[in-house]
C-alpha cells in the first residue's frame, strides 16, 4: 500500500526566510511520482511541483524546490524568500504506477508566513 | 479553457436526500477523481475513473456511487446523505498516461448535511 506522511499540522516563517515543509512517503513501486499542492484560504488546489522517482535533479519551478533523499523516501518542500502571499495549506501527493493511477495525499501542513 | 467545473459550489441537505454533484472537464483527459477534504484528513479518495467506461472505489466510497457519463464528465451521487458526509468535494482530472501529470481540480463543492 502506499502512503504519504507530513508530519507538520502547521508552521510559522518570516517573511523573507526559507521554509521546509516535510513529506515522507512509502511505496513498493520502483516508478512513481511526487507531486506539491498549495490551496490558499479561498479553497482551491493549485499545483505547485513535480519530482519522478527517476529523475536524477531535484525539481525546481521559482522559488519551489524539491529536496528528494529517495532512500530516505522524503520528498521535503522548499519555499525560498517567503511572501505574506505563500501563507496557505500545503499537500504531498504520490502517484504509484503498479496498475492503477490513482493519487494518495498527505494531511497537509498550514504555513502561516509572518510580517 | 474551463479546465475542470463542479457544480454546485455550495449545498445543504437534510438526512436521508439524495443529490448528484457534476464536474465536466475539457482537458480531454481520460483519467477523473472525486475526492472528500475534511479537516485534519487531507483528501481522501471517494471513486475514480481510469478511462471512459471504468470506475473503481478509492479508500472512502462507501455512501457514494459515481457514473462515468462520457469522457468529459464524471458525477458523484449521495442515495442517502449522513451528517458524516458534510465535506468539501473535489473533482479533478489528469492524463495517467504520463506519469507526471498533474491532478487538475474543480473548485470544490461545499456540502453540509444537517
Amino acid at each position: 500500500a502506499q502512503k504519504i506522511t507530513q508530519t507538520q499540522p502547521g508552521m510559522f516563517v518570516q517573511e523573507k526566510e526559507a521554509v521546509t515543509l516535510d513529506c515522507t512517503y512509502d511505496t513498493s513501486d520502483q516508478s512513481y511520482g511526487l507531486f506539491w499542492y498549495k490551496q490558499p484560504s479561498s479553497g482551491e488546489m493549485i499545483f505547485l511541483i513535480y519530482q519522478g522517482s527517476y529523475d536524477e535533479q531535484n525539481a525546481t519551478e521559482g522559488r519551489y524546490s524539491l529536496n528528494f533523499q529517495k532512500a530516505r523516501k522524503s520528498a521535503n518542500l522548499v519555499i525560498s524568500a517567503s511572501q505574506l502571499g505563500d501563507s496557505a495549506m500545503y499537500f504531498c501527493a504520490m502517484r504509484g504506477t503498479s496498475g492503477t493511477y490513482k493519487y494518495i495525499f498527505g494531511t497537509g501542513t498550514r504555513l502561516k508566513v509572518l510580517a | 479553457n474551463a479546465g475542470v467545473t463542479q457544480t454546485p459550489k455550495f449545498q445543504v441537505l437534510k438526512t436521508g436526500q439524495s443529490m448528484t454533484l457534476q464536474c465536466a472537464q475539457d482537458m480531454n483527459h481520460n483519467s477523473m477523481y472525486w475526492y472528500r477534504q475534511d479537516p485534519g484528513m487531507g483528501l481522501r479518495l471517494i471513486y475514480y475513473s481510469a478511462s471512459e467506461g471504468t470506475t473503481d472505489k478509492g479508500e472512502v466510497p462507501n455512501g457514494y456511487n459515481v457514473s462515468r457519463l462520457n469522457k468529459r464528465e464524471f458525477s458523484l451521487r449521495l442515495e442517502s446523505a449522513a451528517p458524516s458526509q458534510t465535506s468539501v468535494y473535489f473533482c479533478a482530472s489528469s492524463e495517467p498516461g504520463r506519469l507526471g501529470s498533474p491532478l487538475h481540480f474543480g473548485n470544490g463543492t461545499r456540502l453540509t448535511v444537517t
